[in-house]
């Protein structure tokens, strides 16, 4: 059974580094079928799209938080990470780790973690 | 970025009856065009790809249809665990948009 865990601070000062990171269990993150993406969700607001990266590291951004995020892959350790620079209370928000098949014509978010809240105050 | 718009944004139906979600993007994503159901608390859950293809495990009553800019959800014969908010996502191009949702609430 595939699972996906977020973990990291939950609290983050403003202008520093928002760090996550996704386990995944159950499935390798090496898998050439997936891309591993993150998803943010600010409280009472939709979905938007932070970023994704395949297992070999090619990675694929938001253009509006491009110039400061930076998702990498560590595929000894089955995980994923997210990195936010600069971070304001507009970073404020439950983020979530999913995966999407690299397939087109099915690249969907089919799997997600629980989510974990991350917000910006000093 | 290819835009996606949803309407309406809260929808009032009562149990039992159907209920139609639109959504439109602002330019063709072909069948590339995904719905999730999201509850308070809860990460959303993935419905339909493929613009008309049920995920595993999700019900027959709910059903997608369209392609290109146009598409639609629906939900047969709404229960009760079936009031929350749906979101549509484009898979297409890079970057992936979501649109801003539709909130089904109980009538």
């Amino acid at each position: 059974q595939l699972q996906l865990q977020e973990s990291g601070p939950g609290l983050v000062k403003p202008s520093e580094t928002l760090s996550l990171t996704c386990t995944v269990s159950g499935d390798s993150i090496s898998s050439s079928s997936y891309y591993w993406g993150w998803i943010r969700q600010p409280p009472g607001k939709g979905l938007e799209w932070t970023g994704s990266i395949y297992y070999s590291g090619s990675t694929y951004y938001n253009p509006s938080l491009k110039s400061r995020v930076t998702i990498s892959v560590d595929t000894s350790k089955n995980q994923f990470s997210l990195k936010l620079s600069s971070v304001t209370a507009a970073d404020t928000a439950v983020y979530y780790c999913a995966r999407h098949s690299t397939v087109s014509s099915s690249s969907a978010f089919d799997m997600w973690g629980q989510g974990t809240m991350v917000t910006v105050s000093s | 970025e290819i835009v996606m718009t949803q309407s309406p944004a809260t929808l009032s139906v009562s149990p039992g009856e159907r209920a139609t979600l639109s959504c439109r993007a602002s330019q063709s994503v072909s069948s590339n065009l995904a719905w999730y159901q999201q509850k308070p608390g809860q990460a959303p859950r993935l419905l339909i790809y493929g613009a008309s293809t049920r995920a595993t495990g999700i019900p027959g009553r709910f059903s997608g249809s369209g392609s290109g800019t146009e598409f639609t959800l629906t939900i047969s014969s709404l229960q009760s665990e079936d009031f929350a908010v749906y979101y549509c996502q484009q898979y297409s191009k890079w970057p992936l948009t979501f649109g801003q949702g539709t909130r089904l609430e109980i009538k």
